[in-house]
This record gives C-alpha cells, structure tokens and sequence, in this order.
C-alpha cells in the first residue's frame, strides 16, 4: 500500500515567489495534516482536515499561508509570497478515521529553502 | 491543554547496549494514544511504537519497548541491542484519542550510536 506521497520533496525558491506543496494522503485515510518542522519551533501543526473539512488552523502562521483540501486524495499548502523565514521541511500526513486508528503516518517531507 | 517534554536533547549508547529514552506527558483526559516516531538524516517520520493509554501491558515491537506509567504521565523508549541504524532523532508524542485529534511532539532526543 503506498504511504502518504508529497511533491516537491525539495524546493528552492525566491523571497515573493508563490510556492505550492502538494500531499496525497493514504487511501481510506480520513484526516489529513499538515506539519513544519524548523530548528528554533520544533514540530508545528499548521492545520488539519477531517472528510476534507478544516477543523483547526490555527497553527497556520499568517494570510500568506493557505490550505486546501478538494478532495479526499489531494490537499495543497500554498505559500504566497514566500519568505526566508519560511525555509523549513513540511510535512503531510494521514490517519484513519476509526475505532483503533489512531496512528499518524507521515510523508517524507518537502524540504523548502526560501532565498 | 496537553504538553508532551523530552528532557534529554541528546543521548548515546555502545553498539549492541540498552538505551532509555525519557518522556513526560501532561494532560487532563483519561483515554489517549501515544507514540515514538524516528526521524533519521532523511527527515522522513517513522512510526517506531504506539501505547494505548487504556491497556495496562506495555508495547513491544522487537527490539523496541516502551514503559508506560499512566499515574506518572512517563513514557519512555529502551531501545535494546543498539544498532548503528538506530542512530536517529526519536520523539515523543499525544494524541487524544477521539480520531480527529492533532498530534502533539515533543522536542526531541537525538540518539548518537557508537560502534
């Protein structure tokens, strides 16, 4: 069965430019999150989805951020514009959405490097 | 709100030896999930083992064990037979259990393994 698959597993890219991150979760998988990991904050949650609907975003860190869910087997995070401060890896995982299935499984990562 | 603390930054073992990593969870509910993911060089998450909060028998998967003390709110990893492959940065996380929770990391511990 394949994992959570994201593209692109590396970016670089110009400060102002429009970056786009794609995730397409686990097949069957309910929910859908996405998380960034820097050096100085560690593991964020920015947002998550349950049955494509945004349940929490809070973690989303201003308007340049947004996410998107039109399906069930695609979401987007969308960056625009860019910062440096934005260079980090992103992550998107999946999860189940049953009794017992609470496990996270996560993609591989996009590694971001904003200039 | 609950906090998940990993109070070792960095942590080494000898080839082939025992190696306990801590873990310390606060939180207000009664029926959670939690976890140890390993995050290598590729940055990728890889479940390594998961705890229902509920079942009193500590997980084991091969070499990985965990000792789970709800009352304390302690989780902690052995990893026994250390391999060079182990060498990783392990986290602790949450989840409560209803499905649509986020997941909560802690901070990290990034385990040096010697030959």
């Amino acid at each position: 069965d394949a994992g959570v698959i994201q593209s692109p597993r590396h970016e670089v890219t110009e400060m102002g430019q429009e970056v786009t991150l794609r995730c397409k979760p686990i097949s069957g998988h309910n929910s859908l999150f996405w998380y960034r990991q820097t050096m100085m904050r560690g593991l964020e949650l920015l947002i998550y989805f349950n049955n494509n609907v945004p349940i929490d975003d809070s973690g989303m860190p201003e308007d340049r951020f947004s996410a998107k869910m039109p399906n069930a087997s695609f979401s987007t995070l969308k960056i625009q514009p860019s910062e440096p401060r934005d260079s980090a890896v992103y992550f998107c995982a999946s999860s189940p959405d049953r009794v017992g299935g609470n496990t996270i499984y996560f993609g591989e990562g996009s590694w971001l490097t904003v200039v | 709100a609950q906090t998940v603390t990993q109070s070792q930054p960095e942590m080494s073992v000898q080839e082939a030896e025992t190696v306990t990593l801590s873990c310390t969870y606060d939180t207000s509910e009664s029926d959670y999930y939690l976890f140890w993911y390993k995050q290598p060089p590729s940055r990728q998450m890889i479940l390594v083992i998961r705890q229902e909060a509920y079942k009193q028998q500590n997980a084991t998967e091969n070499r990985f064990s965990v000792n789970f003390q709800k009352a304390a709110k302690s989780f902690s990893l052995k990893i026994s037979d250390s391999q060079l492959g182990d060498a990783a940065m392990y986290f602790c996380a949450y989840r409560s259990a209803g499905n649509t929770g986020k997941l909560i990391f802690g901070q990290g511990t990034t385990l040096q393994v010697k030959p």
